[in-house]
């Protein structure tokens, strides 16, 4: 089976620090995916990855970065944390071009920015 | 952008079918699809449809697929209580696994 592991289940940051999100997959899928959950909003696409070093902005990307240096792992950054990125992250990973393929999720990193 | 909606809240007794209801704006979609969420938990996919389906049936999950209304739904016969989740519909019109959510719909299963 294939493995999304996010490093925390919960984070609680102050504003203005800078957080670190981190996500592996254990079946070196090509594509990899930040997505934040809010109630009422479901999930809303920040930052994907369709290559070791590629990067492009979903939706909502303002306020956050990420890094993808090796294929299994993508990370999400947030440069200086604020009130509103409080919310549910989830990681998650395809392989390459096939549409057939589902996304695999991590269990998701609850972050709290106070 | 492309649209996903999805009604917030459906409650159903244990055993009686449950119907979930998803529009969506983008007439390129190519694959729909179903995922539930358990607390706690991150998103697992049920079924998915191919565009070109009316209706699909794995077990006690039947997707009908109603493309000229952008219509998706999701039947779960004989309800229990492990169904009890948030069911998300998405859509994707490209091949790199991008999809477009819905706000989701909790599912409530009563006894």
């Amino acid at each position: 089976d294939v493995k999304v592991t996010q490093s925390s289940r919960y984070l609680v940051k102050r504003t203005g620090e800078k957080v670190f999100l981190e996500c592996v997959q254990d079946m070196d899928h090509e594509n990899m995916f930040w997505y934040r959950q809010d109630p009422g909003l479901g999930l809303r696409l920040i930052y994907f990855s369709y290559d070791v070093k590629m990067k492009e902005k979903g939706d909502i990307p303002e306020g956050y970065s990420v890094s993808r240096e090796k294929k299994e792992r993508f990370s999400l950054i947030l440069e200086s944390a604020s009130t509103n990125q409080t919310s549910m992250y989830l990681c998650a990973s395809s392989p390459g071009v096939d549409p057939n393929s589902p996304l695999h999720f991590g269990n998701g990193t609850r972050l709290t920015v106070t | 952008g492309e649209d996903v909606e999805q009604s917030l809240f459906l409650s159903v007794r244990e055993g009686d079918s449950s119907v979930i209801n998803c529009t969506y704006t983008d007439s390129s979609s190519t694959y729909l699809y179903w995922y539930k969420q358990e607390p706690g938990a991150g998103l697992q996919l049920l079924t998915y449809i191919f565009s070109n389906m009316d209706m699909k049936q794995d077990q006690r999950l039947t997707v009908l697929l109603n493309k000229k209304d952008k219509h998706l739904s999701l039947r779960i016969a004989d309800t229990q209580t492990g169904d009890s989740a948030i069911y998300f519909c998405a859509e994707t019109a490209d091949s790199w696994g991008k999809l477009q959510f819905g706000a989701g719909t909790q599912v409530v299963v009563t006894p």
